[in-house]
């Protein structure tokens, strides 16, 4: 199956300050999905990306739709304690496929 | 209105058992897709429905089939559980190929 590289494994920031994420793969992928997990939930969907170069924001978060379309970037600028989480990109080869997920980046935010 | 929302909410089973689990999707959406989540990883595909059909499916063994009703919501059932099938069970509901929005999971432990 397709294999999703999250870097990084992760990270140990403090409040205020700017996170940076991202996700590669050796295919070209169509759609770029960000979702954040809280222990023992479901992921809930963060950001949505579906042309190349595309850059989308919601919030304090900024996601971009690598031109290779190979990759994407999420960026949390500063954090805050509710911030801790899981993060996971996901990715679609092409409508009505399945979407491969990343191992994920686990974030931890110190008051 | 509605999220997507799953049954139960935690389940224990043991080796050989058969599991039923269950999917509502968000209102308007008419796709169900199933992931496996094992601990500290990302979730895995296991298949799709869409029009009462499973359209897609990952590398999961046949002991693994799901069902779709009319109503748009969804089954997974389990057969011969092996210890290695505990894990949370998420479905992600989404209109056709479009972004995919999750339930808060089944956990499913097998002794």
């Amino acid at each position: 199956g397709q294999q999703l590289n999250q870097s990084p494994q992760s990270m140990f920031i403090q409040e205020g300050e700017d996170v940076s994420m991202n996700c590669t793969s050796s295919s070209i992928f169509n759609t770029w999905l960000w979702y954040k997990q809280d222990p023992g939930e479901g992921p809930v969907l963060l950001i949505a990306l579906y042309k190349a170069g595309e850059l989308t924001s919601n919030g304090r978060l900024t996601a971009q739709f690598g031109i290779t379309r190979k990759d994407s970037f999420l960026n949390i600028s500063a954090s805050i304690p509710s911030d801790v989480g899981i993060y996971f990109c996901a990715g679609q080869l092409n409508n009505f496929n399945k979407f491969y997920f990343g191992s994920g980046t686990k974030l931890n935010v110190k008051p | 209105d509605a999220g997507v929302t799953q049954s139960p909410t935690h389940l224990i089973k043991t080796r050989g058992q058969q599991v039923t689990l269950r999917c509502s999707p968000k209102s308007g959406h008419d796709t169900v897709s199933w992931y496996q989540q094992a601990l500290g990883q990302g979730p895995q595909f296991i298949f799709q429905y869409y029009e009462e059909e499973e359209r897609q499916r990952g590398n999961f063994p046949d002991r693994f089939s799901g069902h779709q009703f009319p109503n748009y919501s969804s089954e997974l059932n389990v057969n011969a559980l092996l210890l290695g099938d505990s894990a949370l069970y998420l479905c992600a509901s989404s209109l056709g190929a479009d972004t995919q929005y999750f339930g808060p999971g089944t956990r499913l432990t097998v002794l």
